[in-house]
């Protein structure tokens, strides 16, 4: 199985800061890699797909970048409602693996 | 608008059984797979499985494959889970999520529901 490590595992940052958290795969995936964000008892939310396009709807300010083994999710300038968990995944090859979580608190 | 909505979790005994139903609307259903995906408590994300959109390909995660078996009905545009020996690490919430493109093999979670929680306990 493909691995996925996030670093760091937690991040602490005020609004308006730009964050970058970096996802890591055991080997290559292309550019098979998605980002999702997740608030407490909520669902996950898919934010990027193939490691750099956007999902309709989600803000300009998020981005991504990567390929092969190493990714990165970047927030330009976060603010108050991007607070939460967020989630790298490797939809290369079965089976489907996540990251551990990347905690983005105030 | 898709939605897709989980039912089912309940607490239930060491060894016993439980099936979950995900229920399914706003899209084509018989043209995407579907996959369960679960978190226990205070931890991540972890697949389970993953069934295509006519049913015929089903993929399970090493940690429920034997135990656990996905199905779908499209005329009922549903897709259930049948647990069975459930354990006490099996406790977690289960989501359904729907596959963003139709057919090309790799598994990308467009759309989730609420989740629905199971716990295994005495």
């Amino acid at each position: 199985d493909i691995q996925m490590t996030q670093s760091p595992s937690s991040l602490s940052a005020f609004v308006g800061d730009r964050v970058t958290i970096t996802c890591r795969a055991s080997q290559s995936i292309s550019m098979y890699l998605n980002w999702y964000m997740q608030k407490p008892g909520k669902a996950p939310k898919f934010l990027i797909y193939s490691a750099s396009t956007l999902q309709n709807g989600v803000p300009s300010r998020f981005s991504g970048s990567g390929s092969g083994t190493d990714f990165t999710l970047t927030i330009s300038s976060v603010q108050f409602e991007d607070f939460a968990i967020y989630y790298c995944q490797q939809s290369y090859t079965a089976p489907v693996t996540f990251g551990q979580g990347t905690r983005l608190e105030i | 608008e898709v939605q897709v909505l989980e039912s089912g979790g309940d607490l239930v005994q060491p060894g016993g059984s439980l099936r979950l139903s995900c229920a399914a609307s706003g899209f084509s259903f018989e043209s995407y797979a579907v996959s369960w995906v679960r978190q226990a408590p205070g931890k991540g994300l972890e697949w389970l499985s993953t069934i295509t959109g006519n049913g015929d390909y089903r993929h399970y995660a090493d940690s429920v494959r034997g135990r656990f078996t996905i199905s779908r009905d499209n005329s009922k545009n549903t897709v259930s889970l049948q647990m069975n020996s459930l354990r006490a690490e099996d406790t977690a919430l289960y989501f359904c999520a729907k596959d963003q493109v139709s057919g090309d093999g790799h598994i990308n979670f467009d759309y989730w529901g609420q989740g629905t929680p199971v716990t295994v306990s005495s």
